[in-house]
Formats: structure tokens, sequence, C-alpha cells
């Protein structure tokens, strides 16, 4: 079965500061990934994708994203922290029929100034 | 509208009643999902539809759990006799063939 590991519940961070989102996935085949980010009372914003291709994937607000197919990894990086990326981000996998999306659970970030 | 669209924002019902949430999907949007987020977690799949095709449901917790979506655009999730448990938000997205999902700023049910 599908499943999608964000090890981190929350991470705090100072403004400026680089940052990594850990998330591991469990898939048979090779899955559609993606980022997305949650701000309170609000829906998901996609960040990135990965569907095929270059494993270094590039998205908005200055986020990136590497596939690792060996590590089962789909990591998210922002070199320099701003205060308004404080919010709640989701890792997610789709099948290749490309309708049922399992999320993690999500990691809450925090940003000290 | 530009985006997806939720209605209500907020739903407060008393246990045993029956609710019905909406959502607008963006014109031309084939392809429609439910989801259900309860507080601290990640969205959990409930159902998809390929226009008026519902082509997996099998998300949906119980059968006191309806969705539809009769011309392939506008779709209702349907509670009925809600429970407790049933309290959470309840987001919409959509997306055309092969692209991500657009997601609508969400139902937040509350069941007193």
């Amino acid at each position: 079965a599908q499943s999608v590991t964000q090890p981190d519940i929350h991470i705090t961070v100072s403004e400026g500061a680089s940052l990594e989102l850990r998330c591991n996935y469990s898939y048979g085949a090779t899955p559609y990934l993606f980022w997305y980010v949650q701000s309170p009372g609000q829906g998901l914003q996609l960040l990135l994708k990965y569907f095929s291709g270059d494993t270094l994937v590039q998205g908005i607000k200055g986020f990136e994203a590497e596939f690792k197919r060996s590590q089962s990894s789909f990591n998210l990086r922002k070199p320099s922290v701003h205060w308004s990326d404080a919010a709640e981000y989701f890792c997610a996998v789709t099948n290749t029929g490309g309708f049922k999306t399992i999320f993690g659970a999500g990691t809450r970030l925090f940003v000290k100034a | 509208g530009a985006g997806v669209s939720q209605s209500p924002r907020y739903k407060v019902a008393k246990r045993g009643q029956d609710v019905a949430l909406r959502c607008d999907p963006i014109s031309g949007h084939v392809s429609l999902f439910w989801y259900q987020q309860a507080l601290g977690q990640g969205p959990e799949f409930l159902t998809y539809f390929q226009n008026e095709a519902q082509l997996d449901k099998s998300g949906l917790p119980s059968d006191r759990f309806f969705a539809e979506r009769p011309e392939g655009s506008v779709s209702t999730l349907k509670i009925q006799r809600t429970q407790q448990e049933d309290s959470a938000v309840y987001l919409c997205a959509s997306s055309s063939s092969g692209q991500p999902q657009h997601f609508g700023d969400g139902t937040r049910l509350s069941i007193l």
C-alpha cells in the first residue's frame, strides 16, 4: 500500500536560515510526488511536483525538491527562509492513474526572527 | 470563478442531523476530489469523480457519506446522521487531465 512519512511534526528555523523538510514514501512503481503548503484556514497550494525526468525540481517561492529513488525520498529545501514561509507543509504521492493521492501527516514550520 | 469554491466555509450541526457541503470546481476541470482533514492531520482521500462518474469511493468512511456530481460540474458531499467523529475540514479539489489538483479553502464541519 502507498504511504507517505514526514518524520518531523514541527521544525523551527531562524529567518534567513536554510530549510530541509523530509519526506519518505512507499510505492511500488515510480510515483508522482508533490509538496503542498497550507496556511491556517486555507486550502492547499501546490509548491512543486515531480512526474519524471530531472530529479531536482524547482517550485514556487524559491522552493526545490530532489527525488531520490534509492532512498524513496522527496525532501523539500529552501536556501533562505522568510517569515512568511511559516505554515504547514504536506508531501503527497499519487498513483500512476493520477487520481488517488496519499498525503503525509504534515510538518509545521515555525520561523523565528 | 478563478479557483475552487466551497460552501459553506463553516458548518455547525447537532449530532444526528444531515449536512450537505458544496464544491464548485474550476470551470472545465474534469476531475473532482473530496478529502477529509482531521485536526493536525493530512488530508485523507474520500472519493473521486471524472465528469459525472464516481470512479472511486473507497475512502468514504461509512454509508452515511454520499457524494454526487450529477452534471459533471458542481459536487455535493452529504453526510447523514452526523456523528462527532465527522468533525473535520472537508476539502474539495479539481484538476484537468494529468495535471495537479487545485484545492478549495475547505468547509470546517463541527458536530456538537
